[in-house]
């Protein structure tokens, strides 16, 4: 049983471009939650997806979007990307909105 | 403006003794409380949770402690093991709604030592 995946692992980009992280979430799992984990702090909650709907939001500009398919995969979009976008993104899914988060390892995002 | 606050960056404990990580809130509408470990390369795992109705919960090796008048939780690791080794994240959610929108601490690094 696969858990949660994301991809890609590593990614670099150049200040004002966007980018789309992808996360299949595990097995049974229906709803996805989006974090930002800079260096040395902790996950910070982007959005939660469920539904195909964006169900709640962290503190996070307009610049974070993002989409829940009918699989339940989901993307999560960044425009206009600023050096302090830099950081570990990191998927979580559960069954419903408050069942327990199963994490991917993230994908690490550099912008230079 | 740092909801939930762990204090101490890293703790080094040796093998066979008591770990002890600590956790501190400020929003007193969080009602549910979670540690999360974390491997290099790998997402947070989830380890062990309590209730705001709860002062305690355990789960073999590992305990949670709740004090609600300060404001503080803490889980305790006995005994500590090599693999025990990792990050340690406190999370905390709003509305007795489980697991729903986590709000994580900075994190500890926990060093088991033989």
């Amino acid at each position: 049983d696969a858990g949660v995946t994301q991809s890609p692992t590593h990614l670099i980009k150049t200040r004002g471009q966007q980018v789309t992280l992808r996360c299949s979430p595990k097995s049974g799992h229906d709803t996805v939650s989006w974090y930002q984990q800079a260096l040395g702090q902790g996950p910070q909650f982007i959005f939660q997806y469920y539904e195909e709907e964006e169900r709640q939001r962290g503190n996070f500009p307009d610049r974070f979007s993002g989409h829940q398919f009918p699989n339940y995969s989901s993307e999560l979009n960044v425009n206009a990307l600023l050096l302090g976008d830099s950081a570990l993104y990191l998927c979580a899914s559960s069954y419903g909105t408050s069942g327990e988060q199963f994490f991917g390892p993230g994908t690490r995002l550099t912008v230079l | 403006d740092q909801q939930v606050k762990q204090n101490s960056p890293s703790l080094s404990v040796q093998e066979g003794r008591i770990s002890i990580l600590n956790c501190d809130y400020t929003n007193s509408m969080f009602d549910y409380f979670l540690w999360y470990k974390k491997y290099p390369a790998e997402g947070p795992t989830f380890l062990i949770s309590i209730s705001s109705i709860k002062d305690k919960n355990e789960d073999g090796r590992f305990t949670v402690f709740l004090n609600k008048s300060a404001k503080h939780l803490s889980l305790h690791i006995v005994p500590s093991q090599p693999g025990d080794s990792a990050v340690y994240f406190c999370a905390a959610s709003g509305g007795n709604t489980g697991f729903q929108k986590l709000v994580f601490g900075t994190g500890t690094r926990l060093l088991v030592s033989p």
